[in-house]
């Protein structure tokens, strides 16, 4: 079964752009949770998704949002990038029940210029 | 007071002794406990989950939970230098938002 998948893995973006990310759950999987991963403050909870529905979100400002599509795959986007956004993002999948155990993606790493 | 906390490390071991790591959490209604691997520069991989106060064995992985104490750990057995990686312990209280601490550096020396 592949695994999760997140495009691009790589990015470069200036201040004030937007960013849209994109994650493909494990097949079969009906929940995806996005996460940021910076030096500093470590891994932390965006959001979660599940069919087509914001589930649970985290402490993070609106300029951080995100979608899920019927096929549960799911985009998250930033607006008005900060330097401070630079960061690993990462989508986890699961099966979409609660406390599941959740599969990371590669990721995707934004710089922010 | 972090909800999540570890030492960070590094930890260093010779090759083939057991590396214990540590957890501690913070609130009292966590549920499901997750221990995950991130080796530099890749993503989090899933080691083990314990739900139970108790011992649960996986292989060279032994994962124990406390809820008293509210506290988690990972054992690993005949360490090899590949398990050289930073161990991140993960709890949820509902729903799928892990709260992931810091993370701990684990070194095996060979």
């Amino acid at each position: 079964k592949a695994g999760v998948t997140q495009t691009p893995r790589y990015l470069i973006k200036t201040r004030g752009q937007q960013v849209t990310l994109s994650c493909s759950p494990i097949s079969g999987h009906r929940s995806v949770s996005w996460y940021q991963q910076t030096p500093g403050q470590g891994l932390q909870f965006l959001f979660e998704y599940f069919s087509e529905t914001q589930r649970n979100k985290g402490n993070f400002p609106g300029r951080f949002s995100g979608r899920q599509f019927s096929n549960s795959r799911s985009e998250m986007n930033v607006s008005t990038l900060e330097l401070g956004d630079s960061a690993l993002y990462l989508c986890a999948s699961s099966l979409g029940g609660q406390q599941e155990t959740q599969y990371f993606g590669p990721g995707t790493r934004l710089l922010v210029l | 007071q972090k909800e999540v906390e570890q030492n960070s490390g590094p930890l260093s071991v010779p090759e083939g002794a057991i590396a214990s790591l540590n957890c501690t959490y913070s609130d009292r209604g966590s549920q499901s406990f997750f221990w995950y691997r991130q080796y530099s520069g890749k993503s989090p991989e899933l080691i083990m989950f314990i739900y139970s106060n108790g011992d649960k064995e996986d292989g060279r992985f032994t994962a124990q939970l406390n809820k008293a104490s509210q506290y988690v750990s990972l054992l690993i057995r005949d360490s090899q230098p590949s398990d050289s990686a930073t161990y991140l312990c993960a709890v949820t209280r509902a729903g799928n938002m892990l709260t992931f601490g810091g993370g701990t550096r684990l070194m095996v020396k060979p």
